[in-house]
């Protein structure tokens, strides 16, 4: 049962256009998400994040757009550049407080290939 | 410098054979974690823990288990290793407050079960 999904596993641009990665989700309690970059043999590193009080944050090249009614959240990179290609996990935390704020769940991973 | 250090990278092991992957953080942190991840499937949580001697189960825990008897160090032990276990695990920590932005994640420890 995967609460979390990206419904594409890869994604190819050329460099300097835009990069849209999507991620959906099914649990309702999911109240915060996060989106993490993963280079080949090295652990993920945390790219961008959006509370579910919000529908856009912005940092840099790289946007989060959240779409609550559709349970739905994207990542915008513009522009995107060649450095950028690796995996990006979408991942969502419950809002259910005590315990399980240290549960984190994620997508399956898209792969992101920026051409030169 | 800030890190989290997982052993071993890798392993080879046969079915059965209890095994433990070490996990250290030097940043003081109360949150720690294991995950998995497996193709098509992402990063699974394991198991958590808020802090010595407070663990909780993540999605797929059955198999391993934890201990958290220092701040710093978060072992994950596999009493009885199967082939599909065999899997790519990482450890993470981070800190009480922050959030999950803080989150750091080590190399990763890439095993195999035979």
């Amino acid at each position: 049962d995967q609460q979390v999904k990206q419904n594409s596993p890869s994604l190819s641009v050329q460099e300097g256009r835009i990069s849209i990665l999507n991620c959906d989700y099914t649990n309702s309690m999911f109240d915060y998400f996060l989106w993490y970059k993963k280079y080949p043999a090295e652990g993920p590193t945390f790219l961008i994040s959006i509370s579910s009080i919000k529908d856009k944050n912005e940092d840099g090249r790289f946007t989060v757009f959240l779409n609550k009614s559709a349970k739905h959240l994207s990542l915008h990179i513009v522009p995107s550049q060649p450095g950028d290609s690796a995996v990006y996990f979408c991942a969502a935390i419950p809002n259910a407080g005590g315990t399980s704020y240290g549960k984190l769940t994620f997508g399956q991973g898209t792969i992101l290939t920026v051409h030169p | 410098e800030a890190q989290v250090t997982q052993n071993p990278r890798y392993l080879i092991t046969v079915t059965g054979k209890k095994l433990t992957v070490t996990c250290s953080q030097n940043m003081n942190h109360e949150y720690m974690s294991w995950y998995r991840q497996d193709p098509g499937l992402g990063l699974r949580q394991i198991y958590y823990s808020m802090n010595v001697e407070v663990t909780d189960k993540g999605d797929v825990p059955e198999g391993y288990k934890v201990s958290r008897k220092e701040k710093r160090n978060f072992p994950l032990i596999l009493e009885s290793p199967s082939p599909n276990q065999t899997s790519l695990y990482f450890c993470a920590s981070r800190a009480g407050t922050g959030g999950m932005k803080t989150q750091y994640f080590g190399p990763g420890t890439r095993l195999l079960v035979l």
